[in-house]
C-alpha cells in the first residue's frame, strides 16, 4: 500500500487563525480524501481532492472554510480557516483506490483550537 | 436511518475468546466492505476487505458478508490484549466510504 505522510502531526492554534495541513503520498494515486474525526466520534468525509480541479465537498462542508488544493497526483493540502474550538479534531488524509478497491489513511493531524 | 450501523459497545472479552462484531448497512447497491482497526490516538488501519458473500479468513480474523441481509461481521479468534481497539465498519458506495460509529473492544488478560 501507499505510504502517506501528513504535516503537522499536531498543532495548537488560536481561534480566528488558519492552519494548512499537508498530505504527501509516495506514489501517484487516483483519489485523495480528507476526513475529520471529532473526539469520540467516527470519521466524516469533508471532501474529495481532485487533481487539477476544484475539490468535491460533502454536505455541511464548504470551500471557504476548508479550501483544498491538489496540484499533482501525490500531494494535497487542506486549510482549516477562521478556526473555532469546534474545529478541534483529528484531520485525516486518505488515498485510494489501491488494488483491488481499498483505501488507506495517513497518520492524521491532531488540531486543538483555543 | 444511519447508512452504516454497528453493534454498540464497548465489548469486553477474555483473552483467548472470540470477539464478534456486527455491522448493517442501508445501501443495497454497495459492493465493497471493510473493517478498520483504530488504536487510541492513531489513525485507522485496514485489516479486512470483503467483496462477495460468504466468509473470508486472514489469520485470526474472519469477515462474513451477507448482501441479501445487508450484513457484515468480523470475528476475532483467540483474542489477544493487542486486539484492544476500536473497530470501524466501512461500506463503499459509488466513490466514498461510509463509516459506522465503531465498536470498542477490550480484551482482558
Amino acid at each position: 500500500s501507499a505510504v502517506i505522510s501528513q504535516k503537522p502531526s499536531r498543532d495548537i492554534c488560536q481561534r480566528g487563525t488558519s492552519l494548512t495541513i499537508q498530505c504527501q503520498v509516495d506514489s501517484q494515486v487516483t483519489m485523495m480524501f480528507w476526513y475529520r474525526q471529532q473526539p469520540g466520534q467516527s470519521l466524516t468525509l469533508i471532501a474529495t481532492a481532485n487533481q487539477g480541479s476544484e475539490a468535491t465537498y460533502e454536505s455541511g462542508f464548504v470551500i471557504d472554510k476548508f479550501p483544498i488544493s491538489r496540484p499533482n497526483l501525490t500531494f494535497s493540502t487542506l486549510t482549516v480557516s477562521n478556526m473555532s474550538p469546534e474545529d478541534s479534531s483529528i484531520y485525516l488524509c486518505s488515498v485510494g483506490p489501491q488494488a483491488p478497491n481499498e483505501q488507506f489513511f495517513g497518520p492524521g493531524t491532531r488540531l486543538t483550537v483555543l | 436511518q444511519k447508512e452504516v450501523e454497528q453493534n454498540s459497545g464497548p465489548l469486553s472479552v477474555p483473552e483467548g475468546a472470540i470477539a464478534s462484531l456486527n455491522c448493517t448497512y442501508s445501501d443495497r447497491g454497495s459492493q465493497s466492505f471493510f473493517w478498520y482497526r483504530q488504536y487510541s490516538g492513531k489513525s485507522p488501519e485496514l485489516i479486512m476487505s470483503i467483496y462477495s458473500n460468504g466468509d473470508k479468513e486472514d489469520g485470526r480474523f474472519t469477515a462474513q458478508l451477507n448482501k441479501a441481509s445487508q450484513y457484515v461481521s468480523l470475528l476475532i479468534r483467540d483474542s489477544q490484549p493487542s486486539d484492544s481497539a476500536t473497530y470501524l465498519c466501512a461500506v463503499k458506495g459509488d466513490y466514498k466510504l461510509s463509516f459506522g460509529a465503531g465498536t470498542t473492544v477490550t480484551v482482558r488478560a
